[in-house]
């Protein structure tokens, strides 16, 4: 069964620092990788998917890379601002489902 | 803008009620997936769907079953609650197979069972 593990479980910043969130997993056979986003009591928000054949992708002040042979993917964050706080998420789909790291939970201090 | 919603954010219910919470996504996806959060614990599937009247069970199917009898909809059904499915339910659907493309979730619906 895949495991998916996110590193580290809470992170707290000052603003403007470049940040770099870790997310690995045990069963190489991934479609894709999907970063998403929750604020408390909402639901997730999908913020990037990098399919298994590409090694990067980018959204605004968000990269993301994957390493499928390793198991690993990074959510680089550039210039972190107070309203990036929240719980980042990455989830992994193998077979039929996706599974899902235990999240990263950051803070940016103003 | 793709959207999926579900019918309460906060609900709240007497043990041994019977509970429905309904899904609804408009962008057409085959599959469709009921999870619960709870602190420490991560999302964990309790019941997916890849077609209509079709359903699979995931890791935590114990006291839930559901029904999607339209592609655009899907039910999960606490038969009789209990205090311990005190919990976040987040519904998600994604198009094709479930690997192959972008998982969407709704906003959620707290359940306090008292």
């Amino acid at each position: 069964k895949q495991e998916v593990t996110q590193i580290p479980a809470a992170l707290s910043v000052p603003e403007g620092e470049n940040l770099v969130l870790n997310c690995s997993f045990t069963d190489s056979a991934i479609y894709n990788l999907q970063w998403f986003r929750q604020d408390p009591g909402k639901g997730l928000t999908s913020l990037l998917l990098i399919q298994s054949s590409q090694r990067e992708q980018t959204s605004g002040r968000l990269n993301a890379s994957l390493d499928k042979s390793s198991g690993r993917s990074t959510l680089y964050i550039a210039a972190s601002q107070p309203g990036d706080s929240a719980t980042y998420l990455c989830a992994v789909p193998t077979g039929n489902q996706f599974y899902f790291g235990t999240g990263t939970s950051l803070t940016v201090i103003p | 803008d793709v959207k999926v919603t579900q019918s309460s954010r906060y609900l709240v219910k007497r043990t041994g009620e019977k509970v429905f919470l309904e899904c609804v996504q408009d962008m057409d996806h085959e599959n469709m997936f009921w999870y619960r959060q709870d602190p420490g614990l991560g999302l964990r599937l309790i019941y997916f769907s890849y077609d209509v009247k079709m359903k699979e069970k995931g890791d935590i199917p114990e006291g839930y079953s559901v029904s999607r009898e339209k592609k655009e909809r899907f039910s999960l059904i606490l038969e009789s609650a209990s205090t311990n499915q005190t919990s976040m339910y987040l519904c998600a659907s994604s198009g094709g197979l479930a690997g192959g493309h972008e998982q969407f979730f709704g906003p959620g619906t707290r359940l306090t069972v008292l």
